[in-house]
């Protein structure tokens, strides 16, 4: 069964400073990979995601996401935290239970602040 | 396109008392989901639908029902709601793979509800 943790429940950074949040996943077949935003009360949005070829994927807002088949890691990174980063981040795996259905399996999501 | 729409946004129920959320996706997406979220446990499916005509239960159904009343629609039902379903809920759809999309779910605004 496909499994994803995220390290650190709540994450804080200077305004300016790198944004580093982990994800780390187990799946017994080569997985897609998903990071949502969701900014308080709103739904979640797709920020990125990584399917097949190049391991370094680029989203939206400068967020970028390195896949790394041999740490089963799939960290988001910013260089530069914006205020308008403060929301909290869900990372994701695409599971296929069968009968041509997919699924998502979600971490428990990390709430970043960004402090001026 | 509105995307995927929810009603109401806000709910307070009695225990005891039922009442049915409401789902709407305009994207022609075949699989739909609903979600609760509840504070450090992330997103727990309750049900999904991979296409019109099929239903099929999540991590946490106790306690819920759900129609595909059509492609668009997807309804989630609370026939005696209890003060442990007081969360937010989620109603999410997902085109089938292919013409670049690899598993991704497409969120509404969601829905409040708190059960006293």
């Amino acid at each position: 069964a496909q499994s994803v943790t995220q390290l650190g429940s709540h994450v804080s950074v200077s305004e300016g400073a790198l944004v580093l949040l982990r994800c780390n996943y187990s799946s017994s077949v080569p997985p897609y990979l998903f990071w949502y935003v969701q900014y308080p009360n709103q739904g979640l949005q797709l920020l990125l995601k990584y399917t097949t070829g190049a391991t370094l994927v680029k989203g939206i807002n400068g967020f970028e996401a390195e896949f790394k088949k041999s740490e089963t890691s799939f960290h988001l990174t910013k260089p530069s935290a914006h205020m308008s980063d403060a929301a909290e981040y869900f990372c994701a795996v695409s599971i296929s239970p069968g009968a041509g259905s997919y699924q998502l399996t979600f971490g428990k999501g990390t709430k970043l602040s960004v402090i001026p | 396109n509105a995307g995927v729409t929810q009603t109401p946004k806000f709910q307070v129920l009695k225990t005891g008392q039922s009442m049915t959320l409401q789902c709407a996706q305009d994207m022609n997406h075949n699989s739909m989901y609903w979600y609760r979220q509840d504070p450090g446990m992330g997103l727990r499916l309750i049900y999904y639908s991979a296409s019109e005509g099929t239903t099929d239960k999540g991590e946490v159904p106790n306690g819920y029902n759900v129609s595909r009343l059509n492609k668009r629609e997807f309804s989630l039902r609370l026939e005696s709601a209890a003060p442990s379903q007081t969360s937010v809920y989620f109603c999410a759809s997902s085109p089938p793979p292919g013409g670049g999309y690899y598993n991704e779910q497409f969120f509404g605004p969601g829905t409040r509800l708190t059960v006293l």
